[in-house]
Parts: C-alpha cells; structure tokens; sequence
C-alpha cells in the first residue's frame, strides 16, 4: 500500500515531557511536510523538507524540532511540551517542492494534561 | 498575514441537494488554488485544483475562480451523505521562493442529511 503513515495515532502527556512522532510515506516523493491542526481546525504549516533538506521553516517555538533520516523519513519531536501544543499533527508529502497536490497521513493527535 | 477565508462557517444541505462553499484570498500572489476535504478522523484529501479563471468540473464538483476578485468557489451538486465533511480552500503563491507553500482556508463544516 502506498500512502502516508503516521505514528502514534493518539499520545497523551504532561507539561514539560518530550514527545516525538513518526512520519513514513511510501509513495516516492521528495518533499515532506508537517502541520498543525489546532482545536478550530486550522491548518498551519510547520516545517518542509526536500529531500532531507529544510526548506520551509515557519515561525514555531524552538522546541519544536523536525528530524529526517531519508527522504522517505520526517519525524517532529517536541522538547517540554507546553498546554498549546495539544493539537493534531499532519504529515504530507508532494512529488516535489513544486508539485501541487499534497498527500496527507491521517494524523496524531497530541494532548498536553 | 497572508490570509484566506472562507464562507459559511458551516453549510447542512438535504441529500441529493447542492452545497455550495467560498473562498477569498487576501494576497494577489496567490495564483494556485485547491480544494481539500477531510473527514472526521482522516487527514484533508486534495478534490480538485483550479488555476484559470473560469470554470472546471470533475464530475458532481465544479470548481470557479475569479482572479480579479480572488474569489475561488466549490460547488457539489447531488450532495450524498459521505461528502459529509471540512472542506479547505487552500493557496499557492506565484513565485518560485515559497516553493509548494499551501496557505490553508478556514474551512466550511458540511452535513449532508439523509
């Protein structure tokens, strides 16, 4: 099966803990994204990688760290989570950092007690 | 900020009824633009892109864009329970520096009723 998979479904922890989630696509793309879906449903891009590389780097706290060992790979880890954290994280991929269509895995969902 | 709206709120249509979504963009750099829809549980899927002016249909969905006015629409006729859905409009700039960039919409909560 090619698509987007995402580790943990659901995490639930404390203020201050690290947390980290996993991202594996296995449709051959280049590129990989990570976005943040808060309690509204907005949806906001964190960071972008292009074949291993960091290309997109919006404004997000310093905790947070995206981690890629391959461009298959893109994982997020949170260093001491605070309550704002709690949200759903996206993970992506496109063919390339041009290509137009966004493949989307279905999701982890972080709450911070 | 770079800012995309969308209009309802929320939209509830009886089966085999037309739903009809809207989106404005607030930046004439965004010249791309996609509808996503999510299902609860699930993440957004990509329905349909629209980059010209005018209109562009995939079957029951029909996509218009206006780019003097940026305002791009989705429109789904015969409206069956599983589009029961959050739909985005997403946008893309035109310059290369913001590479493939999506600037997601608000979103619009339909409910098709049985």
């Amino acid at each position: 099966e090619t698509a987007v998979f995402q580790t943990p479904n659901y995490h639930v922890t404390q203020v201050g803990n690290e947390v980290s989630f996993n991202c594996k696509q296995t449709l051959g793309h280049d590129t990989m994204y990570w976005y943040k879906q808060d309690s509204k449903k907005l949806l906001k891009i964190m960071f972008s990688y292009n074949n291993k590389q960091l290309i997109v780097n919006e404004t997000v706290p310093r905790r947070f760290s995206p981690q890629s060992s391959d461009k298959a790979h893109l994982n997020l880890r949170i260093k001491s989570v605070e309550p704002e954290d709690s949200a759903v994280y996206l993970c992506a991929s496109s063919q390339d950092w041009v290509s137009y269509e966004q493949y989307f895995g279905p999701g982890t969902r972080l709450t911070v007690l | 900020q770079q800012k995309v709206q969308q209009s309802p709120e929320s939209l509830s249509v009886p089966e085999g009824g037309m739903a009809s979504f809207n989106c404005t963009s607030s930046d004439r750099n965004f010249q791309y633009f996609w509808w996503y829809r999510q299902h609860s549980g699930e993440g957004p899927k990509a329905l349909m892109s629209i980059f010209s002016d005018g209109d562009k249909k995939e079957g029951r969905f029909t996509a218009h864009l206006n780019k003097a006015s940026l305002h791009v629409s989705l429109h789904i006729r015969d409206s069956q329970p599983s589009d029961s859905a959050l739909y985005f409009c997403a946008a893309r700039m035109n310059y290369g520096g913001s590479g493939n960039k999506l600037i997601f919409g608000t979103g619009t909560l339909l409910s098709v009723k049985p």
